[in-house]
């Protein structure tokens, strides 16, 4: 089973500055990787999948980078509707297909 | 799009629930879907998975051999049968759809139904 581990757990930020969420598989998922936003009290959200590829409606300040182990989910000025918690997937060698433990972003 | 779960309500631990998730606004039969839950406060646990054609389904060892999934691409439904439910199976329960119609490859979800709640006790 692939582990996937994000950093950090929790993350503060201002509005307006850019956030950087970091997320490691424990073997390459090749670019077999997505990340979902997920607000208090809602279903998660696609926003990104095959590591850099933003889902339809995703506005252009969510950007996804990496391959293999490392990924990046990068948010480049964030909005208030931003502030959310997101996990990261991996799809590449399943079954199972694992989920991060969450990085929450909150407001500083 | 839209998928939306139901049948979740409290249970006591050994007892048994079906959830349904009802699929509108794409082709259902074309389509794997998947069963994901979440515990209360916690991250995402995929469960199961169904192919569009229910030849291939696959479980999460946490619930092998206790839950079943199934579709019925006439009525544009998925089922999650659960037996034997322990405290530890309480969750907000999801159907999620592969994004892409397509058999034999891993994929993201999109789009996820709103959840299921299911409460384990005694």
């Amino acid at each position: 089973e692939i582990v996937m581990t994000q950093s950090p757990a929790t993350l503060s930020v201002s509005p307006g500055e850019r956030a950087t969420l970091s997320c490691r598989a424990s073997q390459s998922v090749g670019s077999k990787l997505a990340w979902y936003q997920q607000k208090a009290g809602q279903a998660p959200r696609l926003l990104i999948y095959g590591a850099s590829t933003r889902a339809t409606g995703i506005p252009a300040r969510f950007s996804g980078s990496g391959s293999g182990t490392e990924f990046t989910l990068t948010i480049s000025s964030l909005q208030s509707e931003d502030f959310a918690v997101y996990y990261c997937q991996q799809y590449h060698d399943w079954p199972p297909i694992t989920f991060g433990q969450g990085t929450r972003l909150e407001i500083k | 799009v839209q998928l939306v779960e139901s049948g979740g309500g409290l249970v006591q631990p050994g007892g048994s629930l079906r959830l349904s998730c009802a699929a509108s606004g794409f082709t259902f039969s074309s389509y794997n879907i998947n069963w994901v839950r979440q515990a209360p406060g916690k991250g995402l646990e995929w469960l199961a998975y169904i192919s569009a054609t229910s030849t291939t389904i696959f479980y999460a060892d946490s619930v092998k051999g206790r839950f079943t999934v199934s579709r019925d691409n006439a009525k544009n439904s998925l089922y999650l049968e659960m037996n034997t439910l322990r405290d530890d199976d309480t969750a907000l329960y999801y159907c999620a759809r592969d994004h892409l119609p397509i058999f034999g490859v891993g994929s993201p979800f999109d789009p996820w139904g709103p959840g299921t709640l299911v409460t384990v006790s005694a």
